[in-house]
C-alpha cells in the first residue's frame, strides 16, 4: 500500500451513541486490512482484520468494519460506544506478497463524552 | 501463552547518551519487528527480522540505530548517540508466519 489515510484525528462522541472511524488506502494490488486499538500506555491490540471473503468483518468489543474495494475504504463502526472504548484506533494495510509488512494510518483518538 | 515482552517500559536519557531496548517475542514466532511511534503518529517500521536475518531495515537510521537478533529469539535495539527527535515509543511485534502481528507494551523513550 502506498498510503493509509485516517480522515479524523479525533472523534468525540457521547456514550451509547454510534461511531464510525474512517480509513482509506491507496494501493495498486490486493491488500489485507487491519484495525488495531491502543489504550493509554499500552501496546497495540488487534481489533479485526479483513483477508478475504465477506466484506463485513466483526471484531472484538462489538466493533465491525466493512471493506469497500471500489472506494478503497475500510471504515470501523460500533453501534453503541462505552467509556471503556476511549483509545486510539489505527488502520493498517498489508499488500499481498509484502511479507505482511504493515503500512499505518496516523490514528484516530476516540473520545467518549459522558 | 505469554505475549511479547519488552523492557524497560520507560527510559529517560540526555542527548548524546546511548540506550538499549530489549524484546522477547512470542515463543516460536520467527518474525520480529521494531517500530518507532512518535506522539500523534502511526508506527513506523524500523527493522524486520526473519529468525536471525534482516528482512528489511530500509528505514533504520543506521548511523545511530542498530539492532540484532543473534539467536533468532530475543532482540535488542540500540541508539547511540541519542538525539532529541528520538523521543518516541519503541514497539516490538512478532508474527508466527500468519497475517497478524502481536505487539508488546512498548518502551517510552524521553531524550532531554
Amino acid at each position: 500500500a502506498q498510503s493509509v489515510t485516517q480522515l479524523d484525528s479525533q472523534v468525540p462522541v457521547f456514550e451509547e451513541a454510534p461511531v464510525e472511524l474512517r480509513c482509506n488506502y491507496s494501493s495498486s494490488v490486493s491488500v489485507y486490512l487491519f484495525w488495531y486499538v491502543q489504550y493509554p500506555n499500552q501496546g497495540l491490540q488487534l481489533l479485526l482484520k479483513y483477508l478475504s471473503g465477506s466484506t463485513l468483518v466483526k471484531g472484538i468489543n462489538g466493533f465491525e468494519a466493512e471493506f469497500n474495494k471500489s472506494q478503497t475504504s475500510f471504515h470501523l463502526r460500533k453501534p453503541s460506544v462505552h467509556i471503556s472504548d476511549t483509545a486510539e484506533y489505527f488502520c493498517a494495510v498489508s499488500e499481498m506478497d509484502s511479507n505482511y509488512q504493515l503500512i499505518w494510518g496516523a490514528g484516530t483518538k476516540l473520545i467518549i463524552k459522558p | 501463552e505469554a505475549g511479547v515482552a519488552q523492557s524497560p517500559r520507560y527510559k529517560i536519557i540526555e542527548k548524546r547518551q546511548s540506550v538499549a531496548f530489549w524484546c522477547n517475542p512470542i515463543s516460536g514466532h520467527a518474525t520480529l519487528y521494531w517500530y518507532q511511534q512518535i506522539l500523534g503518529q502511526g508506527p513506523k517500521l524500523l527493522i524486520q527480522f526473519q529468525n536471525n536475518g534482516v528482512v528489511d531495515d530500509s528505514q533504520l537510521p543506521k548511523d545511530r540505530f542498530s539492532a540484532e537478533r543473534l539467536k533468532g529469539v530475543d532482540s535488542t535495539l540500540k541508539i547511540q548517540p541519542a538525539k532529541l527527535e528520538d523521543s518516541a515509543v519503541y514497539l516490538c511485534a512478532s508474527n508466527g508466519g500468519a497475517d497478524t502481528q502481536y505487539f508488546g507494551p512498548g518502551t517510552r523513550l524521553t531524550v532531554l
